[in-house]
């Protein structure tokens, strides 16, 4: 099955600089890649999201990028705020539109803005 | 916003007993998902329901896990005999086309 590989576990910026989170996944029949944010207490949110005729996403601060040869995608977030903190999760499923997959999830990064 | 609720937000159950947890998800999804997170881990895929079947499961949805969707509005997860390591929180997700959207999750502790 898919398996999703995620780094950094932890990743500490200052306050308006960029971050930047990497994954990679092991099936090349994915086709669909979102991104989550997790606050504490709370459900997965979704922030954006990339499928795999696409190779760049832009949405304001944050941008997804693909590499279908190499199997990975990043999240850029840009001019981080403190409301940026958080735990962000990398995806990856094999339906894009329709179907039932499951999606599988990374190990997840803690986002942490320093002031 | 049309968002998933799920219910209760806390169960505290003994082991052996039998939890059902329960979710409403987004009116007009016709996807619906079960993911647990164990604390501290990723989280993790357990099922998906289709057109009142599920679709597809994962090895950790075993015998001792059931879904049902008992009326146009409900979804629930039943856990039959809980074990200490079903401890976890539990989402659901629904789907309308493509994205997934979770609702807030049931924390379960199994003592």
């Amino acid at each position: 099955g898919e398996n999703v590989e995620q780094h950094p576990s932890t990743l500490s910026v200052q306050e308006g600089d960029s971050a930047v989170i990497k994954c990679t996944y092991s099936d090349s029949a994915s086709n669909y890649f979102p991104w989550y944010k997790q606050e504490l207490g709370k459900g997965p949110q979704l922030i954006i999201d990339i499928r795999s005729n696409v190779g760049e996403k832009k949405d304001q601060r944050i941008a997804v990028t693909l590499n279908k040869t190499a199997k990975h995608f990043s999240l850029h977030i840009t001019e981080t705020q403190p409301e940026d903190s958080a735990v962000y999760f990398c995806a990856a499923s094999i339906g894009s539109g329709g179907g039932a997959d499951g999606l599988t999830f990374g190990k997840g990064t803690h986002l942490i803005i320093q002031p | 916003e049309p968002e998933v609720t799920q219910t209760p937000s806390h169960q505290v159950t003994q082991m052996g007993q039998e939890v059902i947890l329960r979710c409403v998800p987004i009116s007009n999804h016709l996807y619906f998902y079960w993911y647990r997170q164990i604390l501290g881990q990723k989280v993790e895929f357990l099922v998906s329901f289709y057109n009142n079947e599920i679709s597809e499961k994962s090895e950790i949805f075993d015998d001792q896990f059931s879904v049902e969707r008992p009326d146009g509005s409900n979804f629930t997860l039943k856990i039959r005999s809980t074990k200490l390591e079903d401890s976890a929180m539990y989402f659901c997700a629904s789907k309308g086309w493509e994205t997934q959207y979770f609702g807030p999750g049931t924390r379960l502790l199994v003592l």
